[in-house]
């Protein structure tokens, strides 16, 4: 059962735009939303979290914005730059890091 | 901080053979946590530890499969009789909870390919 569906699959953005990445959650019960970043070869780090009690979290280039009534949420990437080049994924929990579901990724691509 | 370090990085092994991987957390995270994570998925979640208690585990986590954190330190994870459906990266993660916001951190994986 996927629990959070995330989108587009992959993306391409040129150096210096926007990257937008979706997800999509059904479990009202979700409580804690984390970003996370892969690079090949390593385990996900994370990028930035929110809960539902604010709209938007901003940690420097990265802003998370979440729709609570919509039930989704989404990472925007500012100015995005080639070291931005990466898998991205969503999670969401009812009970912080204890038990993380995960989206399926986005693999994210930034050319010159 | 070392970080969280996993070893071996990578494991062949053939269709049957028992497997163990090792994790070693963060010093003093009281958190441990195990997670499997096929090609193109998102990383699944399987069982984590409080110290040394075992305090949940996923339905993924079938009989073959027992992991174990003897004094709230490394942590192991076994496969028994490995099939090939067990092929994918086991991700290991750890956190400190209870000393403000807690934040998972986690190492570069074991590869495991079941031949």
């Amino acid at each position: 059962q996927q629990q959070v569906k995330q989108s587009p699959q992959s993306l391409i953005v040129q150096k210096g735009g926007i990257s937008i990445i979706n997800c999509a959650y059904e479990n009202t019960a979700f409580d804690y939303f984390p970003w996370y970043q892969q690079f090949p070869g390593k385990g996900p780090a994370l990028l930035i979290a929110i809960r539902p009690d604010v709209s938007e979290k901003k940690e420097g280039r990265f802003t998370i914005s979440f729709n609570k009534s919509a039930k989704q949420f989404s990472l925007h990437i500012m100015d995005s730059q080639p070291g931005d080049s990466a898998t991205y994924f969503c999670a969401a929990s009812s009970r912080g890091n204890e038990k993380l579901t995960f989206g399926t990724g986005t693999r994210l691509t930034i050319i010159p | 901080d070392t970080g969280v370090s996993q070893d071996p990085r990578h494991k062949i092994t053939k269709r049957g053979q028992n497997v163990t991987f090792r994790c070693d957390p963060i010093s003093e995270h009281n958190r441990l946590y195990w997670y499997r994570q096929t090609l193109g998925q998102g990383p699944e979640f399987l069982t984590y530890f409080q110290n040394e208690a075992q305090l949940e585990k996923s339905r993924l986590l079938s009989d073959r499969f027992s992991a174990e954190r003897p004094k709230g330190s490394f942590s192991t994870l076994e496969i028994q009789r490995t099939e090939q459906g067990d092929s994918a990266m086991y991700l290991c993660a750890s956190s400190l909870v209870g000393r403000g916001a807690e934040k998972l951190f986690f190492g570069s994986g074991t590869q495991l390919s079941v031949l």
